[in-house]
């Protein structure tokens, strides 16, 4: 039984370029977050997302970021035009049910660097 | 809003040696309480929760955890660690009516020496 999987690992952009990242849930999962990790610091909440419906992106930075998770397919993360504050590890998890409790799964994460 | 203190940010022990992680959070309403563990370059991997009943939660790996609700804590404990143990600990809350976004710690580095 896979777990939650992300990809690319590990991911270089220039400053302006754009940043997809992917994460595919357990299988049966519905439900996915993500979350971004900085240098140094613990992990900080984004989005929230069920299947085509995004619950809270009470996370998310304003402008630039955008999340989705389509019917089919993974989840993506899309970051335009990076800046160098964007460099982190994002990491995705994902829960059989959306109600507080349920264990988050989480993958190994995406580390991004923007030079 | 919830937030959670890990006052800790480093913790050296001794191989076969006990260890305690700190852990408080501030809410007003029920909380759930976890606790992950991070080894380097990984993804993380829940230790123990709390959600309800006895106030002495078991994990995995031999690790077990205290919630004091009149202390707001939520301490991490083993009483003899191994090497294997160094790594990134996060304690997390999720708060009922923020569904289950968590929110985390800013974690506690355990090098476990030999």
């Amino acid at each position: 039984n896979a777990g939650v999987m992300q990809n690319p690992r590990h991911l270089v952009r220039r400053r302006g370029q754009e940043a997809r990242l992917r994460c595919s849930p357990m299988k049966g999962h519905s439900h996915v977050y993500w979350y971004r990790q900085l240098p140094e610091e613990g992990l900080k909440f984004m989005v929230y997302l069920q299947k085509e419906n995004i619950i809270d992106e009470s996370g998310m930075p304003k402008e630039r970021f955008s999340a989705e998770f389509p019917k089919e397919g993974p989840s993506i993360l899309r970051i335009q035009q990076v800046v160098r504050g964007d460099s982190a590890a994002y990491f995705c998890a994902s829960s059989l049910q959306g109600a507080p409790g349920y264990e988050q799964y989480f993958g190994p994460g995406t580390r991004l660097t923007v030079t | 809003a919830q937030s959670v203190t890990q006052l800790d940010s480093q913790v050296p022990v001794f191989e076969e040696a006990p260890v305690e992680l700190r852990c408080n959070y501030s809410s007003s309403v029920s909380v759930y309480l976890f606790w992950y563990v991070q080894y380097p370059n990984q993804g993380l991997q829940l230790l123990l929760k709390y959600l309800s009943g006895s106030t002495l939660v078991k994990g995995i790996n031999g690790f077990e955890a205290e919630f004091n609700k009149s202390q707001t804590s939520f301490h991490l404990r083993k009483p003899s660690v191994h090497i294997s143990d160094t790594a990134e600990y996060f304690c997390a809350v999720s708060e009922g009516a923020a569904g289950n976004k968590l929110t985390f710690g800013g974690g506690t580095r355990v090098l476990v020496k030999p």
